[in-house]
């Protein structure tokens, strides 16, 4: 059974860039029926969608955190990893990994569990 | 980016009543809407996706309709494991975006 756990830091301070890395276990990353995305959700709040990654390392990323942001892959590893830099109290928010199943029809499939990172100094 | 609004943002009703939410899209967006529902501390759970189709395990007591800008996720029958807040998202467009939540309580 496919799992995806995300990994990094729970605080960050404000300026400084946030890594988090999602582990894909019990299945391969390296597949083409799938986009490896990152959504996060602030506190109490509702979700938005950051970006994705697919298999040969195209990707998309939310204009309103495009400047901010990179996704990246290790297929080596069975990982994709999040980069958000000069983060501000605003990006405190558990963030997820999620797998976007690809097809005529397309949904959000599989989640992690979510981490909460915390924007402070 | 297309916008969800999702009405209400919050409902209370009582067990075994009918219950239903909506989602009404800035744009139109085919059918290419799904649902989700998210309890405490936990992600969002897939109900519905190409706006009605039941995703599998989920109970029948759920089902989604619609296309183009309106659509409607019900509870035939409420029941206390529903309570949660529930969204959608639109995956016709790049950027994908979600509603922004309808908690429901017993």
């Amino acid at each position: 059974q496919v799992q995806l756990q995300e990994s990094g830091p729970g605080l960050v301070k404000p300026s400084e860039t946030l890594s988090l890395t999602c582990t894909v276990s019990g299945g391969s990353i390296n597949s083409g029926d799938y986009y490896w995305t990152w959504i996060r959700q602030p506190p109490g709040k509702g979700l938005e969608w950051i970006g994705y990654i697919y298999y040969s390392g195209s990707t998309y990323y939310n204009p309103s955190l495009k400047s901010r942001v990179t996704i990246s892959l290790d297929t080596s590893k069975n990982q994709f990893s999040l980069e958000l830099t000069s983060v501000t109290a605003a990006d405190t928010a558990v963030y997820y990994c999620v797998r976007e199943k690809l097809g005529f029809s397309r949904f959000f499939d599989l989640w992690g569990r979510g981490t909460l990172v915390t924007v402070s100094s | 980016a297309i916008q969800l609004t999702q009405s209400p943002s919050s409902l209370s009703a009582s067990v075994g009543d009918r219950v239903t939410i909506t989602c009404r899209a800035s744009q139109g967006i085919n059918k290419n809407l799904a649902w989700y529902q998210q309890k405490p501390g936990k992600p969002p759970n897939l109900l519905i996706y190409d706006a009605s189709i039941l995703q599998s395990g989920v109970p029948s007591r759920f089902s989604g309709s619609g296309s183009g800008t309106d659509f409607t996720l019900t509870i035939s029958s409420l029941q206390p494991a529903d309570c949660a807040v529930y969204y959608c998202q639109q995956f016709d467009i790049y950027p994908l975006t979600f509603g922004g939540g309808t908690k429901v309580e017993i």
